[in-house]
């Protein structure tokens, strides 16, 4: 089966910058994604890596290293509208149609 | 573009009541997926479908069934309703279903007493 790790909660003070960490254990692993969800919300997508390296978009960036099962979300310029729950998933499987989220790690950006 | 819609947005049932979730979506999308959300937990997939007629197991399909009888619907029965199946519902939609975002609805939440 599989298996993700991400702390449950973290506290940044607005305008810093915040890591977010996800370790995994996977069989026939695929890919890393990254989802948002605000209180009461849907989960959004926020970036996806397949491969080992920094992905980057906007404030957002994500990181992957296969070969150390590890991965993590890196929020810069942090806003108030930040506060969140972020949560990592694994694309594993035959055909990789599924995905398996992480507990998710709560945000929340204090002034 | 309405992207994901689900159908009801709440709903109360008693144990043993059965009831049937609607998810739509009008982006053409192939993949479409069931999961439910406990608190503390994340995202557990139920079902998911890969085209038209076609449906699969997830990671915790028991006391639920699916049905993919048109491409842009997706439908998600709970035969007899359990206290245990109190969570929210959140269907999703993708093009490919490998590293293609999913597209999520905004969720159905069910109270089984």
């Amino acid at each position: 089966g599989q298996s993700l790790e991400q702390p449950s909660e973290v506290t940044a003070v607005e305008g810093a910058i915040v890591q977010i960490n996800c370790t995994y254990q996977t069989s026939g692993f695929y890919g890393l994604s990254w989802y948002q969800q605000h209180d009461g919300g849907a989960p959004t997508f926020l970036s996806y890596n397949a491969l080992d390296g920094l992905e980057e978009t906007g404030r957002f960036s994500s990181f992957l290293s296969r070969s150390d099962s590890y991965g993590y979300l890196l929020l810069q310029e942090l806003q108030m509208k930040d506060s969140a729950s972020y949560f990592c998933a694994v694309h594993s499987g035959a055909g990789s149609y599924q995905l398996t989220f992480g507990k998710g790690t709560k945000l929340s950006v204090i002034p | 573009n309405a992207g994901v819609t689900q159908t009801p947005k709440f709903r109360v049932l008693k144990t043993g009541q059965s009831m049937t979730l609607l998810c739509a979506q009008d982006m053409n999308h192939e993949y479409m997926y069931w999961y439910r959300q406990d608190p503390g937990m994340g995202l557990r997939l139920i079902h998911y479908s890969v085209g038209e007629g076609t449906t699969a197991k997830g990671e915790v399909p028991d006391g639920y069934n699916v049905s993919r009888l048109k491409k842009q619907n997706f439908l998600l029965g709970l035969e007899s309703a359990a206290p245990s199946q109190t969570s929210v519902y959140f269907c999703a939609s993708t093009v490919r279903g490998s590293e293609d975002e999913q597209y999520f609805g905004p969720g159905t939440r069910l109270t089984v007493t």
